[in-house]
């Protein structure tokens, strides 16, 4: 069974980087073609793209944010990092980490989502 | 970046009636490997999203049939033949052909 569970904190200061966690079972970031992505959604917002780390640590990321992004994985731990640099206070919104493949090209299993609040 | 304009934004829709959403992109969504990079996921507030139909007209395993999507090249629909009271929410199609990958703005699904 493939699950996902997003962890990181709940409220960060717009001065502060904002650091995501996807926790992962029943797949391998090892195994050829295997990803795993991140997607929010700002309040009142669309679903909306922002990064993917495939099994050979290519990293790929979405042109729109004026925040920094890094993803980077620890295949020892089955964990996915995302690290938002100087987030704005659009960047709150729920986080969901995916998983995706580059033979099927969906993304077919999510996390449960994490709600993360940027504010002073 | 590849813009997805889905229509209509709003959709109200009585149960037992079709439902019917457009998605036109602004790139063809067909490779030169035959498959369409069109995908239909649904989103139940308070819930993860789900697919629902991968390369423009596949319903993923466990879908209703009720469900069907169909469409090449820029201008795709997804049907719905008889709405229920769990098909609330909001739709999204999204396209994984191009870097950055991009959804659409989103149709809210309402019961009238």
């Amino acid at each position: 069974q493939v699950t996902l569970r997003e962890s990181g904190p709940a409220l960060v200061r717009p001065t502060e980087n904002l650091t995501l966690t996807c926790t992962f079972s029943g797949f391998s970031l090892d195994s050829s073609g295997m990803c795993v992505s991140w997607i929010r959604q700002s309040p009142g917002k669309a679903l909306e793209w922002l990064a993917l780390i495939d099994w050979a640590d290519d990293k790929y990321y979405t042109t729109s944010l004026k925040a920094g992004l890094t993803i980077s994985k620890d295949t020892s731990k089955n964990q996915v990092v995302l690290t938002v640099t100087n987030p704005d206070t659009v960047d709150t919104g729920t986080y969901y980490c995916a998983r995706y493949h580059w033979d099927t090209t969906f993304f077919d299993s999510w996390g449960q989502g994490i709600l993360v609040t940027v504010s002073s | 970046d590849v813009v997805m304009t889905q229509t209509p934004l709003f959709l109200p829709v009585t149960p037992g009636q079709p439902a019917s959403i457009s998605c036109k992109s602004s790139q063809s969504l067909l490779k030169s490997d035959g498959k369409t990079y069109l995908y239909w996921y649904f989103h139940k507030p308070g819930h993860s999203p789900q697919l629902l139909i991968y390369e423009g007209s596949s319903r993923f395993s466990g879908v209703p049939d009720r469900f069907s999507g169909s469409g090449s090249g820029t201008d795709f629909t997804l049907k719905i033949s008889r709405v229920e009271a769990e098909d609330i929410g909001v739709y999204y199609c999204m396209q994984t052909l191009h870097l950055p990958y991009t959804f659409g703005q989103g149709t809210t699904l309402d019961i009238k």
